[in-house]
């Protein structure tokens, strides 16, 4: 099994309509994050989360909202959708330390037509 | 403000070594790191330099001089299947230890 996991994998979407993107990690780590990337562009942060009661705005926060549930789950909401938010959304994990590499699901790719 | 560059493009043949360079802007960072990513897939860790030097890991290496305020990724024996993006991406000091990730250069390794 994966140790993050993101659903759902592929979605199409028209614009307007309230879409929420979730994560889950079983790695056990407190830091979960939600980067966007387009095309040339490469990896954007858009929210981070150190642990259950904390969130925070990445580079690329507007339009997006995020939710931590759990130690284990980060999910990210667009409330309205508009097309130029069509991109490869990825979630990530790290541990506390600061040189732990972050690890990645295999993303979502979300299109607003 | 932290920015990064890498090239856009590198192509090599079957069997050589490339180097991957990456420049950076940045007031303060733990280290430098690299990652793979095939085909819109998720992103891979490949190495991670918290000091001056070069680091090994297999046929991967890479190097950060802090001073020059650069680093690069190093591939020896090239295979087809490393063919893929690879993005550099520094770990800033003020910010929780979120990754700031250059653009990504995209290596094409030709038979």
């Amino acid at each position: 099994d994966a140790d993050v996991t993101q659903t759902p994998r592929n979605r199409i979407t028209k614009t307007g309509k309230r879409i929420m993107l979730e994560c889950s990690q079983t790695k056990g780590h407190d830091r979960m994050y939600w980067y966007r990337q387009d095309p040339g562009l490469g990896l954007r942060l858009i929210y981070y989360s150190f642990d259950v009661k904390d969130i925070n705005k990445g580079e690329i926060s507007d339009g997006y909202s995020v939710s931590r549930q759990a130690q284990a789950k980060f999910s990210l909401s667009l409330e309205s959708a508009i097309p130029n938010q069509t991109a490869l959304y990825f979630c990530a994990t790290s541990d506390k330390t600061g040189n732990q590499p972050q690890h990645f699901g295999d993303g979502t790719r979300l299109s607003i037509l | 403000g932290q920015s990064l560059e890498q090239p856009s493009e590198v192509t090599a043949v079957e069997g050589a070594i490339v180097q991957i360079n990456c420049t950076y802007q940045t007031s303060g960072f733990y280290g430098l790191s690299w990652y793979q990513q095939h085909d819109g897939g998720a992103p891979t860790f490949l190495s991670y330099n918290a000091l001056d030097g070069l680091e090994e890991t297999g046929r991967f290496s890479s190097f950060l001089s802090r001073s020059d305020s650069y680093g690069y990724l190093l591939l020896q024996e090239l295979q087809m299947k490393d063919s893929a993006s690879y993005f550099c991406a520094v770990r800033s000091y003020n910010q929780g230890g979120k990754l700031i990730f250059g653009q990504g250069t995209e290596l094409s390794v030709k038979p």
